[in-house]
């Protein structure tokens, strides 16, 4: 199993600025991931965090707004950049400990943009 | 791409039995997970199919048929606090996840 942190837990930010999200694992994995939850929905993928090189970002999420850095195998970090409050929503980190072992997730960030 | 539909509400009482279906549609197919959401918490795991066939833990099942596309959560001896939301999840290939909308369950006395 994996133990992922989160920070912050919640934040209020306001419009045109950024925030860094940090995501810490207990132990190394494999692979790591971060998802978007929209209020009152289902989990969205953003990218797969790739350790020592770019992040691999779904289709409707783009590197400018969403930079990602791996630096290891154990952290992560996610910046929601230049926010509006259409970016209010709940940010989670999720990672793998093997390829055949159900996903981790850490307790979420829950962003308000106003 | 992945198409993932389950039921949006569902409600039951304490003691009961509560079946979930999820149908799926995808271009790739690694495994199939159910997830559950308190709210305002992270997702967590709750079971995991690759093969067809039932898989049980406790007072929770889980069945896929891969040909079919079809999985179902099964929840026994329903309690209050498994009042929440349940989550159908594709995984691909690549080991990325799709999350159908989730279910969200209402246990009653």
């Amino acid at each position: 199993s994996a133990v992922i942190s989160q920070k912050p837990s919640r934040d209020i930010c306001q419009r045109g600025t950024s925030l860094t999200i940090q995501c810490q694992v207990d132990s190394q994995v494999t692979m790591m991931f971060w998802y978007r939850q929209q209020p009152g929905q289902s989990l969205t993928l953003i990218a797969t965090a790739n350790q020592g090189s770019e992040a691999t970002y779904e289709s409707g999420f783009v590197i400018d707004k969403f930079p990602i850095s791996r630096p290891n195998l154990t952290f992560s970090t996610l910046t929601v950049s230049n926010m509006s409050p259409e970016d209010s929503s709940i940010y989670l980190c999720s990672a793998l400990t093997g390829v055949n072992t159900e996903a981790f997730f850490g307790q979420g960030t829950r962003l308000t943009v106003v | 791409g992945q198409n993932i539909d389950q039921p949006t509400e569902m409600t039951a009482t304490e003691g009961a039995i509560v079946q979930i279906n999820c149908t799926y549609q995808t271009s790739g197919f690694n495994g199939l997970f159910w997830y559950q959401q308190h709210a305002g918490e992270a997702p967590t795991f709750l079971s995991y199919n690759v093969l067809d066939g039932l898989e049980e833990k406790g007072r929770f099942s889980s069945f896929l048929s891969r040909s079919k596309g079809y999985s179902y959560l099964l929840l026994k001896e329903l309690q209050m606090k498994d009042s929440a939301s349940y989550l159908c999840a594709v995984r691909d290939p690549d080991y990325k996840l799709s999350f159908g909308a989730g279910t969200t369950v209402t246990v009653r006395a």
